[in-house]
């Protein structure tokens, strides 16, 4: 089982749809991240959860909706979602209290909004 | 302004030459870390190495080092001996501050290997 899991790898919707993504760790990690990869943009980070509580919402708006059930798993809901919305999804995952330590990333979801 | 700045769009070199990669950070934090990744076409963020502003010395693995320069706020990667699978995006990013889980990327390069 490889460390951090993302599903869907494509996805394709429409702006009156509503769809999740969904990321596992397998790592044993407490914090866990969503990065948002535009063409031609550094990575931005969306939102960062430790012990399931959401540590950081990086100005997201809220047509995005995380949810951590518990420290394995992370969701991110979509809804009315924009064109400029598709890009490359990236879910991370990292040991808490640490210090300065890397972050696990999955391959990503490719989400297009038509 | 930037907190990281990667100034290669794209770079081509030959394979088993050894490349560089440049970086430069923005930080007033004493306390940060740098960090390399490698991005191929599958879209996968790989971590290669990390960089401690306290580390006295340059962080190596394997085929990879970083040049780290803290007067100059740069972190270069360097690639020993390139091979054709090095093909890839690489970003830099930096962490500031102690125990703070944020990352901040740059725009990366992509790195383009010939046989």
């Amino acid at each position: 089982e490889t460390g951090v899991t993302q599903t869907p790898r494509h996805l394709v919707m429409g702006m009156t749809n509503k769809k999740s993504l969904k990321c596992e760790q397998h790592l044993g990690h407490n914090a866990m991240y969503w990065y948002k990869q535009s063409a031609k943009k550094p990575l931005e980070l969306m939102f960062v959860y430790n012990f399931k509580e959401q540590t950081e919402n990086n100005s997201v708006p809220s047509r995005f909706s995380p949810e951590c059930p518990n420290s394995s798993h992370l969701f991110l809901h979509l809804h009315t979602l924009q064109p400029e919305d598709s890009a490359l999804y990236l879910c991370a995952s990292s040991p808490r209290g640490e210090g300065l330590k890397e972050q696990y990333f999955g391959p990503g979801t490719r989400l297009t909004v038509t | 302004a930037q907190k990281i700045t990667q100034t290669q769009p794209g770079m081509f070199v030959q394979e088993k030459e050894a490349v560089t990669l440049d970086c430069t950070y923005d930080t007033s934090d004493q306390s940060y870390g740098l960090f390399w990744y490698k991005q191929p076409s599958s879209g996968e963020m790989i971590f290669l190495i990390y960089q401690g502003s306290y580390d006295e010395q340059n962080a190596t693995e394997g085929r990879y080092s970083l040049n780290f320069q803290k007067a100059r706020k740069s972190a270069n990667l360097v690639i020993s001996a390139s091979q054709l699978g090095d093909s890839a995006m690489y970003f830099c990013a930096m962490r500031e501050g102690f125990g703070n889980e944020k990352l901040t990327f740059g725009t990366g390069t992509r790195l383009t290997i010939i046989p």
